[in-house]
């Protein structure tokens, strides 16, 4: 299916362990953002990526690792998962590279836990 | 520092015209006002965005003050579904290629 996928949907993991949120996007937008949502602090970016090996930090890029090998995926690594990193993670495209300006595409959002 | 400034709520009845406001004074000459919206656990929706003139899509309405320092979001005839955290952010060309700010928002409710 055409789109912005995000996987897994839920995930619980303990302090300490290593987790990947992956995001797939089939339409070869270069840009790609990760986003954390919390409540009282709305949506603050973590990474961002302007094509593939290209990737900048955003506001709050500590304790998290991205890659960007491919065009279509954008995975958010948290190398040792601590309290603080619970949260809603949502990854993004743009059309920027189309000529277009500033519309992201957002995925439904990645839960995490972390206990 | 806010770019932007919104009602942190609002409601209005279903089947009126809604309309959010949103104070940028600040904004500079090349900079963009875009809207997105985001309902209950999804992730944002792009609306519409604008850098002088009015523009209006199949989803909404923007009208933006003639010194660019306000501007108001029209959904002209809201339903139940249009309930939402409405965010009105500001940004350069190529609005969002270092990603968009998204602030607190405006939660609109949409009374039966």
């Amino acid at each position: 299916d055409a789109g912005i996928t995000q996987s897994p949907r839920y995930k619980i993991t303990e302090t300490g362990r290593q987790v990947t949120l992956m995001c797939h996007q089939t339409w070869s937008h270069s840009y790609m953002f990760w986003y954390r949502q919390d409540l009282g602090h709305g949506l603050r970016l973590i990474y961002y990526s302007a094509a593939a090996d290209i990737t900048d930090k955003g506001e709050v890029p500590d304790g998290y690792v991205v890659s960007r090998s491919k065009t279509e995926n954008f995975p958010l690594t948290l190398e040792s998962a601590t309290r603080s990193q619970t949260s809603v993670y949502f990854c993004a495209s743009s059309t920027i590279d189309r000529g277009r300006d500033g519309e992201l595409f957002f995925g439904e959002g990645s839960r995490l836990t972390v206990l | 520092d806010a770019k932007t400034t919104q009602p942190p709520s609002m409601d209005c009845a279903e089947g009126r015209a809604a309309n959010l406001p949103c104070n940028h004074s600040t904004i500079s000459g090349n900079e963009y006002v875009y809207w997105y919206r985001q309902i209950h656990s999804q992730g944002p929706q792009y609306i519409i965005h604008g850098l002088k003139n009015n523009e209006t899509n199949e989803m909404a309405s923007l009208i933006i003050t003639e010194d660019r320092k306000s501007s108001t979001l029209i959904l002209p005839h809201a339903t139940l579904r249009d309930t939402a955290v409405y965010y009105c952010i500001v940004s350069g060309p190529g609005g969002g290629a270092d990603g968009l700010t998204f602030g607190k928002g405006t939660h609109l409710i949409i009374q039966p």
